[in-house]
């Protein structure tokens, strides 16, 4: 399995313009996750979906923010517009949601800068 | 909702000495506690986790303990290694297709 696949690796933009990451889980996962990553605010949790439905979208910033699940093979995250602001580190994560508590499995990220 | 502290942000430790991080969770429904490791530039990779019907696990160096009375749960590593140096994160997660809730890390440095 390839694991939980992000693009791209790194994204540099200028201020208003609009960014779209993207995410693949792992197949057989139903559960994706959203997550931001700053030095001052550590991991936040900004979305996550059951079964390609957004379940709490509570963590997400403002309206500028806004993801997507159209299937249960692909997410998008996009900002619109994008400020200084929203630079971090951005990790998509996956998990399955039957059974028990089972791990969640990271994307090696998207690392975001806003000039 | 869930509310994970984490304690220390920082410790140091030398090589083959033991190293405990402690968290703290709020939900009392919380379940589900696995610790992350993230090495500088990398994604948090599991390294060990825990469910509430147990109060301790063990996995060669690192072991974790789980107190539901308390709300509280530790990481214990024995005999660091240069290694073991990154940073650390507990969760907690009230159930299957629940949200987990990160701690806000703690730096661990392993000194020669």
């Amino acid at each position: 399995d390839a694991g939980v696949i992000q693009s791209p690796r790194h994204e540099v933009t200028e201020m208003g313009q609009e960014v779209t990451l993207r995410c693949k889980p792992i197949s057989g996962h139903n559960s994706l996750f959203w997550y931001r990553q700053t030095m001052m605010r550590g991991l936040e949790l900004l979305i996550y979906f059951n079964n390609n439905v957004p379940i709490d979208d509570s963590g997400m910033p403002e309206d500028r923010f806004s993801a997507k699940m159209p299937n249960a093979s692909f997410s998008t995250l996009k900002i619109q517009p994008s400020e200084p602001r929203d630079s971090a580190v951005y990790f998509c994560a996956s998990r399955p949601t039957q059974g028990l508590n089972s791990p969640l499995h990271f994307g090696n990220g998207t690392r975001l800068t806003v000039t | 909702g869930e509310n994970v502290e984490q304690h220390p942000s920082t410790l140091s430790v030398q090589e083959g000495d033991s190293a405990v991080i402690k968290c703290t969770y709020s939900d009392s429904a919380s379940n589900y506690f696995p610790w992350y490791k993230q090495e500088l530039g990398k994604r948090p990779q599991l390294i060990i986790d825990i469910r509430s019907n147990v109060g301790e696990k063990k996995d060669q160096r690192i072991a974790v303990t789980l107190n539901k009375t308390a709300k509280h749960f530790s990481l214990h590593i024995t005999e660091t290694q240069p290694e073991d140096s990154a940073v650390y994160f507990c969760a907690a997660s009230p159930g299957t297709a629940s949200k987990l809730t990160f701690g806000t890390g703690t730096r661990l440095q392993v000194t020669l």
